[in-house]
Order: structure tokens, then sequence, then C-alpha cells
């Protein structure tokens, strides 16, 4: 079992553009969730996925949105990109619809805006 | 609101000394805690919950409500303890997330 994997695992890209990030979650998780780790910083929760919805956001603009496929894998895409978007952004499965008792956490794509 | 605090960005003890990593939480709820661990070029890893009572790698946390506090404490540290500790406090709202604090980088110096 790989774990959860993402990528790319690093990405460089201008103000304005857009960005699609990839998680495929731990075999046996359905459940994904998003954080964004900004240099200096704890993760900080972006939103969720369960059976396909969007479950729960944190306090991130509308630029950011996702998706979760029917085998679970998700994607995180961010418009009109900002500087202040650079960070490492991290995905984490679990199972059961969710239990941070059984979070896994991927190695992060590193998104950087120049 | 809920929030961790983790006071210190920075730590550094020698082998063989005590460590107390700090960790501090504001939650109206009834919390639950843990402490994740990022060794060099490794992803984040639960380290433990408070929830288990237990022991890993000789580390231990125990929750104190009425200070609101999480300390991750060893008796002995070891040179492989070296890396970045984040505490963090599971909450529901809708679902579950974690709030982590800002993290420590523990240095174990030989």
């Amino acid at each position: 079992d790989a774990g959860v994997t993402q990528s790319p695992t690093h990405l460089i890209k201008t103000r304005g553009q857009q960005v699609t990030l990839r998680c495929s979650p731990k075999s046996g998780h359905d459940t994904v969730s998003w954080y964004q780790q900004a240099l200096g910083q704890g993760p900080q929760f972006i939103f969720q996925y369960y059976e396909e919805e969007e479950r729960q956001r944190g306090n991130f603009p509308d630029r950011f949105s996702g998706h979760q496929f029917p085998n679970y894998s998700s994607e995180l895409n961010v418009n009109a990109l900002l500087l202040g978007d650079s960070a490492l952004y991290l995905c984490a499965s679990s199972p059961y619809g969710g239990t941070n008792e059984k979070l896994f956490f991927g190695s992060g794509t590193q998104l950087s805006v120049l | 609101a809920q929030r961790v605090t983790q006071p210190e960005k920075l730590l550094s003890v020698f082998k063989g000394a005590p460590v107390e990593l700090k960790c501090n939480y504001s939650y109206s709820g009834s919390p639950e805690l843990f402490w994740y661990v990022q060794y060099s070029r490794q992803r984040l890893q639960l380290l433990l919950r408070h929830i288990s009572r237990e022991s890993i790698k000789g580390f231990t946390a125990d929750l104190n409500k009425g200070e609101t506090s999480f300390h991750l404490k060893k008796p002995f540290a070891q040179e492989e303890d070296s890396a970045m500790y984040y505490c963090a406090l599971s909450i529901f709202q809708g679902a579950q997330k974690l709030v982590f604090g800002q993290g420590t980088r523990l240095t174990i110096n030989p």
C-alpha cells in the first residue's frame, strides 16, 4: 500500500493562473481532506470530501474548490492564483466517513506562485 | 473560537536531557488532542493521541483541562527525536477536522 499519494510534488505558477492538485487516498479510505501549510505555520484545514461531496470548508475563499471521484481520489483547484497561495498543500485520507484517529497524510504538493 | 498555541518555535536540548514541548488549546467543547511529528524529508504522521493514554517512542502527553494544556514529554531525549512537532485539536463542524498549532522544531544535540 503506497499510502496517500499526491501529484505533482512541486509546481510553479504565475499570478492569475489556475492550478489543479491531485490526491489518491490510502487503500480502504473513503474520505479526503485538504490542508494548506504556509511557510513556518501549521497546516490549515481547507475542506473535506466524502461521497463525492464537500462536507465542510475552512476559512478559504471560493477560489479554492475541489472534487472527489467515485474511486475516492480527489482534486484541489485554485483559481486566480495570488502570491499568498504559495504553500505546501497536504492531502489526508481517513476511513469510515472521516475520523481523525486514522488520518494519514500525503507528502504534499509545494506550490510556488510568482 | 478554537485555537492551538505552541509557544516555542525552536527548542534545543542535549541528548539524554528531558524534553517538554508545550501546547495550549482553546475550545469550548470536550477536547480531543493529538501530537503529530514530521521527521526530515518524511510526511506528517501521528505520534500519539490523548484518548489512548499511550507512550510512543518514549513520549507521553497528559491532557490538563484545568490549564487547557497537552504538553509532550520525554524523560531522556535521543538524537533521532529531532523533528518538527505539531499539536492538533480535533473538532467537529459538519465534519471532523484538525486545528494545528504552529509547530515546534526540536533539535537534539549530541
